[in-house]
């Protein structure tokens, strides 16, 4: 398995309030992404990194923002805690070049739960 | 844009039973196609994959086949077991600098013993 945490696994907070959701790998992977699962959507992409301090934005990205001031963590900051943010989140890590195809696998975390009450 | 399209779940069956799950797709380009499964609990796992027309990708019982001229990667095993229940998702992308995924809705699957 990849070596890829998230914290904290579960989190339930009030509408308004700030959180931060960390991901941590230790692949010394290039690539790391934050997806949101919901019913009836899939996952989406709400940002991505592409090195330290390299971010863009992702599908859903509205009300999220991220960071990445090492390799080995990418943050995602609910700033101010909405209902419609009540979801799944997934981190995912690639690095290019390690599939000669071109097509390089994303690796994923186990997820956290996170409810806006 | 390009979109992934997923069978409705949840799909039930008994052990032993042949699977299909279907998953098309509609793309500007030429992508490559993955599949991704999620156990309970859990977060996705590479499945299998294909990244070009006509390639079978298979692994652990399962098989799919890029086809382009339906735009399809249906994806099939011919005996499953109580142990492949999960949810299952197909997913396209470009690869290049960013290499981000597009994915179906996902298909929940429940094998009964």
């Amino acid at each position: 398995d990849a070596g890829i945490t998230q914290s904290p696994r579960h989190k339930v907070t009030e509408t308004g309030t700030p959180v931060t959701l960390r991901c941590h790998q230790t692949e010394n992977h290039r690539y790391m992404y934050w997806y949101r699962q919901d019913p009836g959507h899939g996952l989406r992409l709400i940002h991505y990194s592409y090195g330290v301090k390299d971010t863009d934005k992702g599908e859903v990205s509205d009300g999220y923002s991220v960071s990445r001031s090492k390799t080995e963590d990418f943050l995602l900051t609910l700033e101010s805690a909405t209902s419609s943010q009540t979801s799944v989140y997934f981190c995912a890590i690639s690095e290019p070049g390690l599939d000669v195809t071109g097509t390089d696998t994303q690796y994923f975390g186990p997820g956290t739960r996170l409810t806006v009450l | 844009g390009d979109s992934v399209t997923q069978m409705e779940g949840p799909v039930t069956l008994s052990e032993e039973a042949f699977l299909t799950i279907n998953c098309t797709y509609t793309a500007t380009g030429y992508p490559s196609l993955f599949w991704y499964v999620q156990y309970p609990g859990e977060g996705l796992q590479l499945l299998l994959k294909a990244t070009k027309a006509d390639d079978k990708g298979s692994n652990k019982g399962f098989e799919a086949t890029y086809r382009k001229e339906t735009t399809s990667f249906h994806l099939e095993k011919g005996s499953v077991q109580v142990s492949d229940s999960a949810v299952y998702f197909c997913a396209l992308t470009y690869g290049g600098a960013t290499n981000k995924l597009i994915f179906g809705t996902g298909t929940l699957l429940a094998v009964q013993p």
